[in-house]
């Protein structure tokens, strides 16, 4: 079974703070992604990466950085929080691209206030 | 367009009785279709998926139907049960270079 963690699982940081979300896997996977999930939205994808050092950019990209540092570690950078980055994050790794079965992370709830 | 329609948002039926959601897709290209079942507090996770050379795949009461003509593909949960109970979203995608674009997502209720 693929493993994905990610860290903190929960974040509660003021408007304009800084936040850095983590996401690991073991998989060996080449393909990382993180999605946020709304309500009435469903999953949307933010950024995702092929490999180390690599960053694509989704549909939902606006006031979000992203750096894969490793093939096991992707990272979601949040600059500036404003309160419509309160969300559900799901980070998922897949061993190709689009074709593959996309394993998820437990998640991470961030609250912007 | 990319967009993927997923339809009902909410859906509620008594055990026993089957569950059909429904999903549409704008591009004509896609060719990777999977469902994704969601429990509370969980992560989504793939419970079926079929792929453009097929019109139906079936596996563990769940069945999938692809109609790519009318670019529309359902899943229909036969015999539904308590654990049922869940969110479920489809996805669409095309070829290598892409990714999977997500329905807006179906809570469904089983009810006794």
């Amino acid at each position: 079974e693929a493993a994905v963690t990610q860290s903190p699982r929960n974040k509660v940081t003021v408007t304009g703070g800084n936040v850095t979300l983590s996401c690991r896997q073991t998989n060996s996977h080449n393909y990382m992604y993180w999605y946020r999930q709304d309500t009435g939205h469903g999953l949307r994808l933010i950024h995702y990466s092929y490999g180390a050092g690599n960053l694509q950019i989704g549909d939902v990209p606006d006031g979000y950085k992203a750096t894969r540092t490793t093939q096991e570690d992707f990272f979601l950078l949040l600059e500036l929080a404003s309160p419509s980055q309160t969300s559900l994050y799901f980070c998922a790794s897949s061993e190709g691209s689009s074709g593959n079965t996309l394993y998820f992370g437990e998640g991470s709830r961030l609250i912007v206030v | 367009g990319e967009q993927v329609e997923q339809l009902p948002s909410i859906l509620r039926v008594q055990e026993g009785s089957s569950a059909s959601i429904n999903c549409t897709y704008e591009n004509s290209a896609s060719n990777y279709f999977p469902w994704y079942k969601q429990e509370p507090g969980e992560n989504p996770k793939l419970i079926i998926d079929i792929r453009s050379n097929m019109e139906r795949k079936q596996t563990q009461g769940l069945i999938v139907l692809l109609d790519k003509k009318a670019k529309r593909f359902s899943l229909h949960i036969t015999d539904t049960q308590p654990g049922d109970s869940a969110m479920y979203f489809c996805a669409a995608s095309a070829n290598s270079g892409t990714y999977q674009r997500f329905g807006t997502g179906t809570k469904l209720q089983v009810v006794p």
